[in-house]
């Protein structure tokens, strides 16, 4: 079946700071790999998503995602974190052929100033 | 502009006393999904709408039904909710199945509290 593993459930970085959120997936073909962020009451909106080709993914708010095959990864990173970015974090992934999203455990991210 | 669209954003009900949230889209989109989202938690998946077509996940309680009577709505209604139904209840539309056309677009979910 398949999976997703954030390893980190809790991650504190300062403003300004660079930050890299893991995820690790576990699936048979190649996967179609999502990152969504949610702010504290509210719903999941879409940061990137990865289905083929570059292997390097440009996304909104200045994050950025790279499916590395060969390590079963999909990590985000953003150079320079705002304290907006305070939030949870999920990864998922495309978990059947009908498209059902597996999500991660979720990520979340605290801004110190 | 909001593409989907929950309401009520809090909902507070009794133990037991029927409850309805609702969702609405404006993309046109085919499927539409209820997740139900505990604290600290992923998103758990309760069933999902293919245009008319109900499909329900293998573990979703009988407690929990849904209705979508047109493509741009969908209901959820817990028939009597328990203190263990309390949660935040995420509303989800995509194009359509298969795995490159299954990009979902959450609403920002209804906040359920029962007493």
């Amino acid at each position: 079946a398949q999976s997703v593993t954030q390893p980190d459930i809790h991650i504190t970085v300062s403003e300004g700071a660079s930050l890299e959120l893991r995820c690790n997936y576990s699936y048979g073909a190649t996967p179609y790999l999502f990152w969504y962020v949610q702010s504290p009451g509210q719903g999941l909106q879409l940061l990137l998503k990865y289905f083929s080709g570059d292997t390097l993914v440009q996304g909104i708010k200045g994050f950025e995602a790279e499916f590395k095959r060969s390590q079963s990864s999909f990590n985000l990173r953003k150079p320079s974190v705002h304290w907006s970015d305070a939030a949870e974090y999920f990864c998922a992934v495309v978990a059947d052929s009908w498209g059902k999203l597996q999500f991660g455990a979720g990520t979340q991210v605290v801004v110190t100033p | 502009d909001a593409m989907v669209i929950q309401n009520p954003r809090y909902q507070v009900t009794q133990f037991g006393k029927p409850v309805t949230l609702s969702c609405s889209q404006t993309l046109n989109h085919n499927v539409m999904y209820w997740y139900q989202q505990k604290s600290s938690q992923a998103p758990k998946l309760l069933f999902h709408y293919y245009d008319k077509d109900f499909n329900n996940e293998a573990d979703t309680p009988d407690n929990f039904q849904s209705r979508r009577p047109n493509t741009s709505f969908c209901f959820l209604d817990i028939r009597s909710p328990g203190l263990g139904d309390a949660a935040m209840y995420l509303c989800a539309t995509s194009r359509d199945f298969g795995e490159s056309k299954n990009i979902q677009y959450f609403g920002a979910g209804t906040r359920l509290s029962v007493l």
